[in-house]
């Protein structure tokens, strides 16, 4: 069993959909990631919160929207997502910077 | 700039073979911390280890080794007497200092080990 929760663990929808995806932790940790992972690729890094507040943006387009409730909940909203942005969403959290990431299952993402 | 290569694509193995996952990274920073994540099939990315750039001794764990080598830049993962189980991709990542307040954590490209029976 992860310590990191995530749910759906599989959204299908289509590109005019609205929905959010939900990660939640209950080990203190105070930074929590976004991830998305395509086929056969590594975990390319979407935000960081640390303490509740955004921290890292990698320059995502804004169909994506995070947002972090409180230090155990991390959400990412989704509204008009493209074909391509069918992946493995991954949440993490970390204790700190540089201290390891405890990752859920993922929630797999398709795009119709 | 923070790099991490891992050179080995796909590695097949048979049942017990010893098997060596490499890692190079490169870096500025004095102090960082290298880990080591499996993903199995099923997809969640499970860490195993993880190593400050002071501590150079190897470390064991049951089947798995590691080999931290400062003058190489290398943190090699060594899996003694494999099993079907440890089939997966294997991540190697560097992270920087907590005291560069960043929280950027640095992806090889892993490398998929196929351990057939």
């Amino acid at each position: 069993d992860t310590e990191v929760t995530q749910t759906p663990k599989h959204l299908v929808m289509g590109m005019t959909n609205k929905k959010s995806l939900k990660c939640e932790q209950h080990m203190g940790h105070r930074a929590m990631y976004w991830y998305k992972q395509k086929a056969k690729k590594p975990p390319e890094l979407m935000f960081v919160y640390s303490y509740e507040k955004l921290s890292i943006n990698e320059s995502v387009p804004s169909r994506f929207s995070p947002e972090c409730p409180n230090s155990s909940l991390l959400n990412l909203h989704l509204h008009a997502l493209q074909p391509e942005d069918s992946a493995l969403y991954l949440c993490a959290s970390s204790q700190g910077a540089g201290w390891p990431q405890h990752f859920g299952d993922g929630t797999r993402l398709s795009i119709l | 700039a923070q790099k991490v290569t891992q050179a080995q694509t796909e590695i097949s193995v048979v049942e017990k073979e010893d098997v060596t996952l490499d890692c190079v990274y490169e870096t500025r920073d004095t102090t960082y911390y290298l880990f080591w994540y499996k993903q199995p099939p099923s997809g969640e990315l499970v860490f195993l280890i993880r190593r400050n750039s002071f501590d150079e001794q190897n470390e064991i764990s049951g089947r798995y080794s590691w080999n931290f080598q400062k003058s190489t830049s290398s943190f090699n993962f060594t899996i003694t007497a494999s099993q079907v189980v440890d089939s997966a991709v294997y991540f190697c990542a560097l992270s920087e200092a907590p005291t560069s307040g960043t929280y950027k954590y640095i992806f090889g490209t892993g490398t998929r080990l196929k351990v057939l029976a």
